[in-house]
């Protein structure tokens, strides 16, 4: 039963250039959450998908746009990339109608913006 | 913003000890979960409790709810070198359609 898998593992980046990181999700989930995670802080919350659609969304600006597939894996893009988006980015996958929204997360991309 | 704040930041224990973490929280919850992050890499889920519930046990690993002080600790019992990592505490609100957040983390280093 494979886990959470997240792609690409690192990316390096320059200012102003668009990013997209890609996510499946844990056998039998249906819900992915994206995060931001800088240096030596808990995870932020982005924003969560479900059915395709954006459900949920965090603290960040209209550069974070997501996508959900109809097999619920799910994208992250980030335009006009900015130095301060230098951080672990963590999908995490979920069961919609869970109680008690158990969450599995990836291994994470490292995205370097210089 | 963060939700959840651990208490101690940084905790530096002898293998064989026992770590004790404290998270506290601001808003009313339905259940809060305790993760490892090892080395800046993905998040471990450890344990849930429940808001109805006191304490959790799971292996070496107890957790305590306090919803009146809207509080948690995470013990570790005998500690061993493999447990340094970070712990974080979150929250959430009610179900899968409630986002879950994260505290601002203790770093646990266990000196063998």
């Amino acid at each position: 039963d494979a886990g959470v898998t997240q792609s690409p593992t690192h990316l390096i980046k320059t200012r102003g250039q668009q990013v997209t990181l890609r996510c499946s999700p844990k056998s039998g989930h249906d819900t992915v959450s994206w995060y931001q995670q800088a240096l030596g802080q808990g995870p932020q919350f982005i924003f969560q998908y479900y059915e395709e659609e954006e459900r949920q969304r965090g603290n960040f600006p209209d550069r974070f746009s997501g996508h959900q597939f109809p097999n619920y894996s799910s994208e992250l893009n980030v335009n006009a990339l900015l130095l301060g988006d230098s951080a672990l980015y963590l999908c995490a996958s979920s069961l919609y109608r869970s109680s008690y929204n158990e969450q599995f997360f990836g291994p994470g991309t490292r995205l370097t913006v210089l | 913003s963060q939700q959840g704040e651990e208490d101690p930041q940084a905790l530096s224990i002898q293998e064989g000890e026992n770590a004790t973490m404290n998270c506290s929280y601001k808003t009313s919850i339905n259940n809060l979960q305790w993760y490892r992050q090892n080395s800046g890499r993905g998040l471990v889920h450890l344990i849930l409790i429940r808001s109805n519930e006191r304490e959790k046990h799971s292996g070496r690993l107890r957790v305590t709810l306090d919803t009146s002080k809207k509080s948690s600790s995470l013990l570790i019992t005998a500690s061993r070198a493999a447990d340094t990592a970070s712990y974080f505490c979150a929250t959430a609100l009610s179900g899968g359609y409630q986002k879950v957040t994260f505290g601002t983390g203790t770093k646990l280093q266990v000196i063998p």
